[in-house]
């Protein structure tokens, strides 16, 4: 049980574009979910706190306009990169907690890479 | 701000050997502590964690230790395998609640030679 999925485990799209990463709990409810993002030989570097149907808290440094987050649904949210450059490559990675335990439970992360 | 800081990996032993992977922390308050685990092409898996100072996670023979005195929790176990192949994450939480998120260290790549 408790288990988080990523679409699309990796993508590439070209600068000036936009890019849509879903996270998905599947057999749970999630109540908050988190993004977090990875550089190569990096800590994970969290990015934001979605609860549904609230907007997303945005950590210090993270611009909000650039990394969209909606989390519409207890089982769905969105990251929406826009107007993507070369230096948003990195690994984007949502976790979520559940209404029974405050337990993370995390996605397989998605690459991004920009051209 | 708060930090985690873990050894720089990749960490090579041979099967049945000791490990160690040293993990320091840096928060304001009391922080609840955490050892995830990441398998290749999967997400992160918690490993154990310790919410109090002196208390001691423990799961799979891994062993972890909240030390407030010198502000650590190293993961330890007694005989590794080659499955426990995998790189670690140190991790620290604040709050105590779920809409609360978590400060990583680097990650750990821990490597187990049959």
């Amino acid at each position: 049980g408790a288990v988080v999925s990523q679409h699309p485990s990796w993508v590439i799209c070209k600068s000036g574009t936009s890019v849509k990463i879903e996270c998905r709990s599947l057999d749970f409810q999630a109540t908050t979910m988190f993004w977090y993002r990875q550089f190569p030989k990096q800590s994970l570097m969290l990015m934001a706190t979605s609860n549904e149907g609230s907007k997303a808290t945005y950590e210090q440094g993270v611009e909000k306009d650039k990394f969209l987050i909606n989390h519409a649904s207890l089982t769905l949210s969105t990251l929406t990169v826009t107007s993507a450059h070369p230096e948003d490559s990195s690994f984007y990675i949502c976790s979520a907690t559940g209404t029974v335990s405050y337990e993370q439970y995390f996605g397989p992360g998605t690459r991004l890479t920009v051209t | 701000g708060d930090s985690v800081t873990q050894m720089e990996g990749p960490v090579t032993l041979s099967e049945e050997a000791f490990l160690t992977i040293n993990c320091t922390y840096t928060a304001t308050g009391y922080p609840s502590l955490f050892w995830y685990v990441q398998y290749p092409g999967e997400g992160l898996q918690l490993l154990l964690k310790a919410t109090k100072a002196d208390d001691k996670g423990s799961n799979k023979g891994f062993e972890a230790t909240y030390r407030k005195e010198t502000t650590s929790f190293h993961l330890e176990k007694g005989s590794v395998q080659v499955s426990d192949s995998a790189v670690y994450f140190c991790a620290l939480r604040l709050g105590g609640g779920g809409a609360d998120g978590l400060t990583f260290g680097k990650g750990t790549h821990l490597i187990i030679q049959p």
